[in-house]
């Protein structure tokens, strides 16, 4: 079953708008990272936050982590066009040394100009 | 950041055919690698991984025999899906880590191949 899941599915804003993205997992973690896809595309890594770590910036991006409630966000601040695409949180299960990861569903983000 | 590549990036066969896809890791050596199926405004379900030189790890429900993987340098997997069905046309994703002794390394994802079976 999918660890990770995003929500909203869609979202839809204006350029310029910020657009935050919601991820719950059910078990503990080692760290949980976001990507990012573009339409039938591969994988591009935004950011990994660790589980002892409560926020994170890179950029345009924030990550927050709050363990307690199993749950990250991911705020894009002051959007444009091209930050157009499905963004996928992901959480690592395992100790150091295995590098699975579970991935959610997404969150198609439409960024409108 | 390190590159992984596949190839092809498209592909388009028969049913019953099998199709051979290659991910390697370019600047960096890969212990492990993962391969995913994601099907059409789906998310990336892991099917195996994969550790030079033994066998890969297969997930519930992916069948071993039907997608073969060898992963026989630190730097080259490969992904066999054998005798291809209209319901094996998916996206198909592999990332590639490396050990560093114990401390988290960040997966490397190649740009994906694209499997259709007619």
């Amino acid at each position: 079953s999918q660890q990770g899941e995003e929500d909203p599915q869609a979202l839809s804003i204006q350029e310029g708008e910020n657009a935050t993205m919601n991820c719950s997992y059910k078990t503990s973690i080692n760290n949980l990272q976001w990507y990012r896809q573009n339409s039938g595309r591969g994988l591009v890594h935004l950011i990994l936050i660790r589980s002892n770590e409560r926020e994170k910036h890179s950029g345009r991006l924030r990550v927050t982590l709050d363990t307690s409630k199993k749950s990250s966000s991911l705020l894009i601040t002051a959007s444009r066009a091209a930050d157009t695409a499905s963004y996928f949180c992901a959480t690592d299960l395992s100790g150091a040394g295995s590098y699975q990861l579970t991935f959610g569903k997404g969150t198609k983000l439409s960024v409108i100009p | 950041g390190a590159v992984v590549s596949q190839h092809p990036s498209r592909v388009i066969c028969k049913s019953g055919t099998s199709v051979k896809i290659e991910c390697r890791s370019l600047d960096f050596q890969a212990t492990t690698m993962f391969w995913y199926r994601q099907f059409p405004k789906q998310s990336l379900m892991l099917m195996a991984t994969s550790n030079e030189g033994s066998k890969a790890t297969y997930e519930q429900g992916v069948e071993k025999d039907k997608f073969l993987i060898n992963h026989a340098s630190l730097t080259l997997s490969t992904l066999t899906v054998t005798s291809a069905h209209p319901e094996d046309s998916s996206f198909y994703i592999c990332s590639a880590g490396a050990d560093s002794g114990g401390v988290y390394n960040e997966q490397f994802f190649g740009p994906g191949t694209r499997l259709t079976v007619l």
